[in-house]
């Protein structure tokens, strides 16, 4: 089974430039987050979807963060435009119900604002 | 509002030492408690998990974390680590309600171990 695939790897930007990264979770799971970890801390959820729908986004800052899921399949995240602080590995995961089923991760994509 | 606390940011052991990796969370209502593993350069990976049931939950790699309701801890333990074991650790909880599904992460405990 495939797990979570996620892309770029890794992005190099400069501040007030944009930015997308892409996730295509494990197939059939409903439910997708984007997590974003700053080095140093534990992973911070930004955005969670039940197939296609918002479930929570109450973390995600919204005035230059944005993320879609259609198709209730990939999703991407976008951040327009970026800054310092958002330097940091954006996490994706998927898991095929919510609660307390598993949430499998991908392997993250590491940005860097300069 | 849930919060973990790891009470270690780094835990340096010798090879074939026993070691525990303490976790607090604070929640008012029940929770799922769980133990993420990240390798050097890799995404995080499902390490155990408690549900419901038994208050000891273990892993297929030697590790072991019992939930304790009385002192919302569930720290993480192993008899005897390897040099394979050397990661950081990361410790989540989940609740029901409207945050159902929501994991909450510690700051992560680094484990390294020593020849």
């Amino acid at each position: 089974e495939a797990g979570v695939a996620q892309s770029p790897r890794y992005k190099i930007i400069e501040k007030r430039q944009s930015v997308a990264f892409w996730c295509n979770p494990i197939s059939g799971h409903a439910t997708l987050y984007w997590y974003q970890q700053i080095l140093g801390q534990g992973p911070k959820l930004l955005i969670q979807f039940q197939n296609n729908g918002v479930v929570d986004d109450s973390q995600l800052p919204k005035d230059r963060f944005s993320a879609e899921r259609l198709k209730g399949v990939d999703s991407t995240l976008k951040i327009q435009p970026a800054k310092l602080e958002d330097s940091a590995v954006y996490l994706c995961a998927s898991s095929l119900v919510q609660g307390g089923n598993t949430q499998y991760f991908g392997p993250g994509t590491r940005l860097t604002v300069l | 509002a849930q919060s973990v606390t790891q009470l270690d940011s780094q835990v340096p052991v010798f090879e074939e030492a026993p070691v525990e990796l303490r976790c607090n969370y604070s929640s008012s209502v029940s929770v799922y408690l769980f133990w993420y593993v990240q390798y050097p350069n890799q995404g995080l990976q499902l390490l155990l998990k408690y549900l419901s049931g038994s208050t000891l939950v273990e892993s297929i790699n030697g590790f072991e974390a019992e939930f304790n309701k009385s002192q919302t801890s569930f720290h993480l333990r192993k008899p005897s680590v390897h040099i394979s074991d050397t990661a950081e650790y990361f410790c989540a909880v989940s609740m029901g309600g409207t945050s159902y599904g929501k994991l909450t992460f510690g700051q992560g405990t680094i484990l390294t171990v020593h020849p």
